[in-house]
């Protein structure tokens, strides 16, 4: 079973433009996250999506935001980059939306986001 | 919310050495516990998993955890190192039926041949 892809996985930006992401979850998972692995913080929740919708979302202003496509891919876009937006953003699938079919995330190799 | 702590941001030993990685979070009620490994340059993969049941829990390449609900831990654990084993490990809390797993900052495992 292939797992977790995502694409780009390199993308150089300037402050101010916009960017977009997508993941490809693994086939049969419905819910994908989605976070941002920083040297200084570490991993952080994004958000979640399920069946089209947003479930939950973390501590990001507006200019992060996604969506989820009835074939469970999902997207990501940042508008107005900063310098701070520089990271890694990964993506993870997991089979459903609630409990241990939730709580077992897998993870995609990461798009690397330079904002230069 | 709940918070993971990781003891230590980077540890180096020998090949052979026996590993313990600490792991504590702050939540008081059922949680399912992660180790997630980055080897440099690949992407997060899970190491091992605990959801309910024996609390020491074995994971791939000789890796195990031990949770102790008492002192809210869940350290992980190898015997013996391989230089193999050179990546970043982080451990993972989510609440049973929560919303978003939180992450430790992570440990730099660096093993010398």
């Amino acid at each position: 079973k292939a797992g977790v892809t995502q694409t780009p996985r390199y993308l150089i930006k300037t402050r101010g433009q916009q960017v977009t992401l997508s993941c490809s979850p693994i086939s049969g998972h419905r819910s994908v996250s989605w976070y941002q692995q920083t040297p200084g913080q570490g991993l952080q929740f994004l958000f979640e999506y399920f069946s089209e919708t947003q479930r939950n979302k973390g501590n990001f202003p507006g200019r992060f935001s996604g969506r989820q496509f009835s074939n469970s891919r999902s997207e990501m876009n940042v508008s107005t980059l900063e310098l701070g937006d520089s990271a890694l953003y990964l993506c993870a699938s997991s089979l459903g939306s609630s409990g241990r079919a939730y709580n077992e995330q897998f993870f995609g190799p990461g798009t690397r986001l330079t904002v230069l | 919310a709940q918070s993971v702590s990781q003891h230590n941001h980077h540890v180096i030993l020998s090949e052979a050495a026996s590993l313990e990685l600490g792991c504590n979070y702050s939540y008081g009620g059922t949680v399912n516990l992660f180790w997630y490994v980055q080897y440099p340059g690949q992407h997060l993969q899970l190491l091992l998993k605990y959801f309910s049941g024996d609390p020491l829990v074995k994971g791939i390449k000789g890796f195990e955890a031990e949770f102790i609900k008492s002192k809210f831990s869940f350290n992980l654990r190898k015997p013996s190192v391989q230089w193999s084993d050179t990546a970043e490990y982080f451990c993972a809390v989510i609440p049973e039926y929560g919303n978003k797993l939180v992450f430790g900052a992570g440990t730099i495992l660096r093993v010398k041949s």
